[in-house]
């Protein structure tokens, strides 16, 4: 079964600063993996997503990710944050070759921007 | 399009009440979810209806019961509440039906929430 780590609960930046979310996956067949975004109060939204296509994805608001096998990775990036990037982060996992496994989210890397 | 809604938007109960949470998508898509989101716990799925006329238990069913009423709505009901039931309730939907090998890949499209308050 497929699962997914999301080392720190919490990340602070200063504004402009680099963001980094890491985000860790284990699946037993080739995975597609997601990264979704929550406001405060408000649902999950998806920021971008590895299909197996190319490695290094971009999503919307600048934000980046790139898929790395060798390392069960897929870290969030972005060069430079904003006031309004401040939001949860969800990593998520689901098993390429089903079309009936659902999809498995991290336990979510709050992130808190700094002026 | 409204996308996915949710009614209601907070709901207090009292231990043993029953209520059911409402969810409807205007996208026509096949497939819809149920989560639950406590804090550090990130998102768990309830139950998820694969396509009209399915259902199937996700991580965490117990206390809960659901109904795919057509194509568009998708309940979560609760018989009798309890305390360990507060939760924000999430309803999502996504394009690709039951067995359909492009299912994995598909955004699940999310609703604003119930917050839940069981006392």
């Amino acid at each position: 079964a497929q699962s997914v780590t999301q080392l720190g609960s919490h990340v602070s930046v200063s504004e402009g600063a680099l963001v980094l979310l890491r985000c860790n996956y284990s699946s037993s067949v080739p995975p597609y993996l997601f990264w979704y975004v929550q406001y405060p109060n408000q649902g999950l939204q998806l920021l971008l997503k590895y299909t197996s296509a190319a490695t290094l994805v971009k999503g919307i608001n600048g934000f980046e990710a790139e898929f790395k096998k060798s390392e069960t990775s897929f870290h969030l990036t972005k060069p430079s944050a904003h006031m309004s990037d401040a939001a949860e982060y969800f990593c998520a996992v689901s098993e390429g070759n089903s079309g009936n496994t659902p999809l498995v989210f991290g336990k979510g890397t709050r992130l808190s921007v700094i002026a | 399009n409204a996308g996915v809604t949710q009614t209601p938007k907070f709901q207090v109960l009292k231990t043993g009440q029953s209520m059911t949470l409402q969810c409807a998508q205007d996208m026509n898509h096949n497939s819809m979810y149920w989560y639950r989101q406590d804090p550090g716990m990130g998102l768990r799925l309830i139950y998820y209806s694969a396509s009209e006329g399915t259902t199937d238990k996700g991580e965490v069913p117990n206390g809960y019961n659901v109904s795919r009423l057509n194509k568009r709505e998708f309940s979560l009901r609760l018989e009798s509440a309890a305390p360990s039931q507060t939760s924000v309730y999430f309803c999502a939907s996504s394009r690709q039906g039951l067995g359909t090998s492009g299912r994995a890949r598909e955004t699940q499209y999310f609703g604003p929430g119930t917050r839940l308050l069981v006392l």
